[in-house]
């Protein structure tokens, strides 16, 4: 079955620490997202990925960072510059391209710093 | 900047129609989606809209778009209690990989 994973589902950090939130894809996408979502304000692009070893700022990247090593692959990492990283990361997947931008999204990953 | 604006809360009857309001701000969007999450899940597109279209019909589901106005609405005919989830209006940002997303409309069902 094609689709995209995020691993782990729950996340818990302490502060000051680094932390890599996994996201893998194996429907041949070249393009790949990260999003945060806090209650009330939607869907906030983080980085995101047109192709392999290229990838663009978000809205807010700050604080974040990512490598696009392979095609299936995705990984961010949120470093202790983030200033408030508790929420819930998704992930997401399309063909890069085309004016139709159908995402694909993974089941996200909500991360708590204690 | 590129905005897309939801109300955050609905509340519907079950059996009766919902609609999901949205208004954006790019009018160079070609298409307009709407998404739904689950609790605990990721988006799941729903449907879409071409730009040139007025009105688009999928079963239960009805999109009208005023390009005028910039408004888009998702209607949902004879609302389940399954169809309770936070709904997204989304449209093409200033690159054809980027789309901006709404707040998010959480639908709630009522017996």
């Amino acid at each position: 079955d094609g689709g995209i994973t995020q691993s782990p589902k729950y996340l818990f950090r302490k502060e000051g620490q680094n932390v890599t939130l996994s996201c893998e894809q194996n429907l041949n996408h070249d393009a790949m997202y990260w999003y945060r979502q806090d209650p009330g304000q939607g869907l906030r692009l983080i980085y995101y990925s047109q192709i392999v070893n290229d990838f663009q700022k978000g809205d807010i990247a700050e604080g974040y960072s990512v490598s696009r090593e392979k095609k299936e692959s995705f990984p961010l990492t949120v470093t202790s510059a983030q200033k408030n990283p508790t929420a819930f990361y998704l992930c997401a997947s399309s063909t890069a391209g085309l004016i139709y931008n159908e995402q694909f999204f993974g089941p996200g990953t909500r991360l708590t710093v204690l | 900047g590129e905005d897309v604006e939801q109300s955050l809360f609905l509340s519907v009857r079950e059996g009766d129609s919902s609609v999901i309001n949205c208004t954006y701000t790019d009018s160079s969007s070609t298409y307009l989606y709407w998404y739904k999450q689950e609790p605990g899940a990721g988006l799941q597109l729903l449907t879409y809209i071409f730009s040139n279209m007025d009105m688009k019909q999928d079963q239960r589901l009805t999109v009208l778009l005023n390009k005028k106005d910039k408004h888009l609405s998702l209607r949902i005919a004879d609302t389940q209690t399954g169809d309770s989830a936070i709904y997204f209006c989304a449209g093409g940002g200033s690159s054809a990989s980027k789309i901006i997303f709404g707040s998010g409309t959480r639908l709630s069902i009522r017996p």
